[in-house]
């Protein structure tokens, strides 16, 4: 059964660094997503995309972010400099229809 | 701003139908309702999707009431690999709001 891959699975970094974590969606998807979720916290959304370009992003994903589908596989989300409060799991989600299918998560521990 | 509540936690006994409610107030007219699975550390998990009436697979069955703003998650015969968090989701164009999910815990 096809799924979606993340990695890295555990990303440790300095405040004030920059990270990329990284997505393979399901190959047929065409619709993307970044989701986070804060330790002991509710999956919040942060951003899709659809056709190489963002199609709807939250509050939360501000000028400190960016996603990018670099080739045909991969779709990344970078964290330019990150802080403290970056710390969450990250989820990668795609769809072909209406059914979003998660990655088992990022891991990203910013000290 | 859209709110999307669950109860925070119930417990169950192993072989017991589980029923998890979620309140969507303000679900759009064109959002699914989508209901995942979520273990510690892992990802959610897809367990069932409906927009109206009653939809069932194999794992459950999504009731949906005719008003749409809430929806639930019935679990037949729990067992202890059940115990999760388990998240409503509505979804439609450009809107995606997670519930505050419900923790169960199986007993034997």
């Amino acid at each position: 059964e096809p799924e979606v891959t993340q990695t890295p699975s555990h990303q440790v970094t300095q405040m004030g660094q920059e990270v990329i974590l990284r997505c393979v969606p399901i190959s047929n998807h065409l619709y993307f997503y970044w989701y986070r979720q804060i330790l002991g916290q509710k999956v919040e959304f942060l951003v899709s995309f659809y056709n190489n370009e963002i199609s709807e992003k939250s509050e939360i994903f501000d000028d400190q972010f960016s996603v990018e589908r670099p080739d045909g596989s991969n779709f990344t989300l970078k964290i330019r400099s990150t802080k403290l409060e970056d710390s969450a799991m990250y989820f990668c989600a795609s769809t072909s229809t209406d059914t979003q299918f998660f990655g088992p998560g990022t891991r990203l521990t910013v000290l | 701003l859209a709110k999307t509540t669950q109860p925070i936690s119930m417990d169950s006994y192993e072989g017991q139908e589980v029923n998890i409610t979620c309140s969507h107030n303000n679900i759009a007219t064109n959002d699914y309702i989508t209901w995942y699975q979520q273990f510690p550390s892992q990802g959610p998990r897809f367990i069932i999707q409906g927009y109206k009436t009653k939809v069932t697979n194999e794992v459950a069955s999504l009731f949906i009431p005719a008003d749409r703003k809430s929806s639930t998650l019935s679990l037949p015969r729990v067992s202890l690999s059940d115990t999760a968090v388990y998240y409503c989701l509505t979804s439609g164009t450009y809107k995606y709001i997670f519930g505050t999910g419900t923790r169960l815990k199986v007993l034997a």
